[in-house]
């Protein structure tokens, strides 16, 4: 089983929909991370979560949200999708000044 | 605030060597990371450095200079496989890594 977990793998949708974006993983690492990937702009950081009570924004935040479920659970939500967040979207976790570990992406389409 | 530069492209044959390199602004800066990416796939980390000097992993290499705000990747022996998109990445403090936008090399025979 893969240590970090992404579902769905593949979303179309519609703009204007409602959409979550959901991470689990069996690391036991208390640092969770949601990146977003565009072709020639790297990666780039949406939100972070250092533990369960902690949330912070990251460089591209406007129009995400997220929730800390559990230490293992983190989602990312798009209240009123656009397509221009049409992106592949990465969930990562590390420990303190850890490598971190990526789940294998979520390619999401809006419409 | 926090940037990291990488060339966008660069092309090499197999079995030579290749250099990647990576200069960076940030402040209390601690430590350069490299990580590897393959079309389709996750980032997967590749190497560390927190200290000045290099750091060797079988065919990759990678150096930091943290006077000149510099290091890159070295690959020795190329390989096919090794055809993915490489980034360099860097942490401040206690604040998530920053990534560069990574650099796509492409291994020709």
């Amino acid at each position: 089983d893969a240590d970090v977990t992404q579902t769905p793998r593949n979303r179309i949708t519609k703009t204007g929909k409602r959409i979550m974006l959901e991470c689990s993983q069996t690391k036991g690492h208390d640092r969770m991370y949601w990146y977003r990937q565009d072709p020639g702009l790297g990666l780039r950081l949406i939100y972070y979560s250092f533990d369960v009570k902690d949330i912070n924004k990251g460089e591209i935040s406007d129009g995400y949200s997220v929730s800390r479920q559990a230490q293992a659970k983190f989602s990312l939500s798009l209240e009123s999708a656009i397509p221009n967040q049409t992106a592949l979207y990465f969930c990562a976790t590390s420990g303190v000044n850890q490598p971190q570990h990526f789940g294998d992406g979520t390619r999401l389409s809006i419409l | 605030g926090q940037s990291l530069e990488q060339p966008s492209e660069v092309t090499a044959v197999e079995g030579a060597i290749v250099q990647i390199n990576c200069t960076y602004q940030t402040s209390g800066f601690y430590g350069l990371s490299w990580y590897q990416q393959h079309d389709g796939g996750a980032p997967t980390f590749l190497s560390y450095n927190g200290l000045d000097g290099l750091e060797e992993t079988g065919r990759f290499s990678s150096f930091l200079s943290r006077s000149d705000s510099y290091g890159y990747l070295l690959l020795q022996e190329l390989q096919m496989k090794d055809s993915a998109s490489y980034f360099c990445a860097g942490g401040a403090g206690n604040t998530p890594l920053v990534f560069g936008k990574g650099t796509r090399l492409s291994v020709i025979a």
